[in-house]
């Protein structure tokens, strides 16, 4: 399983664009790279998935490099309802039986600031 | 539609007690993981389940830990003899046929043991 490596925490200021960047040195080839919001009492929510280059979605932005070795959750004009840990996973989900143990590290904890 | 629905959501109980608690998935959904969570940390693997079936049960720490499935649908994490280090929050998750990619959470249950 590719280990994940990702700072402990960001703050923000509301309406700015927060880039989270993720580190994945060991990532193998058929591995996807996932990113999951967390609120307080709650179950993890899923925000994005890519293989490479860029992915957007409502909700944010997926930026996966050549070498793959990182990627980069941009999420545009935050707001205090962004507050929330983000998980960067790696793992080859969609593999025979369509799934690999994952491991979700300890997350970014992300503040926005009014 | 209903999400994932776990019950209780919180539980209390003393050393030495078993427990038990329950994942209701979303319907139609085929694959069931159970997680657990301490406080700071993000999600740790337990077990998963496709069908009725354990696939993989790498994540359950030691024999107290038990997890069923018997019909495919709901599922019970049962904890034997429980000790002061299992209080954690018990995260449920599910995933529809086909789509191994995405994991839909419950809310958890947090358990407490005194």
């Amino acid at each position: 399983l590719a280990k994940t490596t990702q700072p402990i925490s960001m703050d923000s200021y509301e309406g700015q664009e927060v880039n989270i960047t993720c580190s994945h040195n060991n990532i193998a080839t058929n591995d996807y790279i996932t990113w999951y919001q967390q609120f307080p009492s709650q179950g993890p929510r899923f925000i994005i998935q890519g293989y490479k280059t860029k992915v957007t979605n409502e909700v944010a932005s997926l930026f996966i490099p050549a070498d793959r070795k990182s990627s980069t959750l941009s999420l545009p004009r935050v707001s205090l309802s962004d507050t929330a840990v983000y998980y960067c996973l790696v793992g080859d989900m969609r593999g025979s039986g369509g799934y690999q143990k994952v491991t979700f590290g300890t997350g970014t904890k992300l503040q926005v600031i009014p | 539609g209903a999400g994932v629905s776990q019950t209780p959501s919180n539980k209390v109980t003393e050393k030495g007690k078993y427990v038990e608690l329950r994942c209701d998935p979303i319907s139609g959904h085929t694959a069931l993981y159970w997680y657990r969570q301490s406080l700071g940390q993000g999600p740790e693997f337990l077990i998963y389940f496709q069908g009725t079936g354990a696939a993989d049960d790498s994540g359950l720490p030691n024999d107290r830990f038990f997890a069923v499935r018997p019909e495919g649908s709901v599922s019970t994490l049962k904890i034997q003899r429980t000790e002061r280090g299992d209080s954690a929050v018990y995260l449920c998750a599910s995933s529809p046929p086909g789509d191994a990619d995405t994991q839909y959470f419950g809310p958890g249950t947090r358990l407490t043991v005194l």
